[in-house]
């Protein structure tokens, strides 16, 4: 069964930094592409960014809203997806979601991690 | 960038057939997926490529897409389909290469 358990959510300062993290299982994370997606309060949907498999290249891409604010990076030894968020502003605040790519879709979703940028 | 758009809400009674729209340009061109959301969970997906269903999810769920409009059909609703739904796709021209709809509340009345 797969499994995405993110962890590293809560509350920090407008121009803080926090780094999420997402512990997978039931597959071959080696071989997977993974994404980020969020969601506001109350609000829809939006993709964060993604990383393809190291055998694919392990490139990463960004929205503008996040690019160059945030970062995605991969620790295949131990099955782990992480988000490193910089320069945080208070439109960040939502909950994010660990997911696997497909590649064109989001087949798997973590249960989210509610990140809060509030001074 | 690509926009998706979806009606704020649908109402449908038990056993009904419930309809939600994704519209965008061109739209038929595109592979449509869509996200089922109940209250206080995390999406998952009831339809990829348009019209495949993952393991596990009732053939009550359907897809369509053609011209500028794809379409999520739930046959015979039941109580437990109320939830958001939200179309997806993947656009190579876009900023955001992974673009949602605005989402759709399903209500079973």
């Amino acid at each position: 069964e797969v499994q995405l358990v993110e962890s590293g959510g809560g509350l920090v300062k407008p121009g803080g930094s926090l780094r999420l993290s997402c512990a997978a299982s039931g597959f071959t994370f080696s071989n997977a592409w993974m994404s980020w997606v969020r969601q506001a309060p109350g609000k829809g949907l939006e993709w964060v960014g993604r990383i393809k498999s190291k055998i694919d290249g392990g490139t990463t891409d960004y929205p503008a809203p996040v690019k160059d604010r945030f970062t995605i990076s991969r620790d295949d030894s131990k099955n782990t997806l992480y988000l490193q968020m910089n320069s945080l502003k208070t439109e960040d605040t939502a909950v994010y979601y660990c997911t696997t790519l497909s590649p064109y879709y989001f087949d798997y979703w973590g249960q989210g991690t509610l990140v809060t940028v509030s001074s | 960038s690509y926009v998706l758009t979806q009606p704020p809400s649908v109402s449908v009674a038990p056993g009904k057939t419930a309809r939600i729209t994704c519209g965008g340009n061109n739209i038929g061109s595109k592979s449509v997926h869509w996200y089922q959301q109940k209250p206080g969970q995390a999406p998952m997906l009831v339809i990829y490529y348009n019209s495949d269903r993952p393991s596990g999810i009732p053939e009550r769920f359907s897809g369509s897409n053609s011209g500028n409009t794809a379409t999520l059909t739930i046959s015979r609703v039941e109580a437990g389909d109320e939830a958001d739904y939200y179309c997806q796709v993947w656009d190579s021209s876009s900023d955001h290469l992974y673009v949602f709809g605005t989402g759709t509340k399903v209500t079973v009345l």
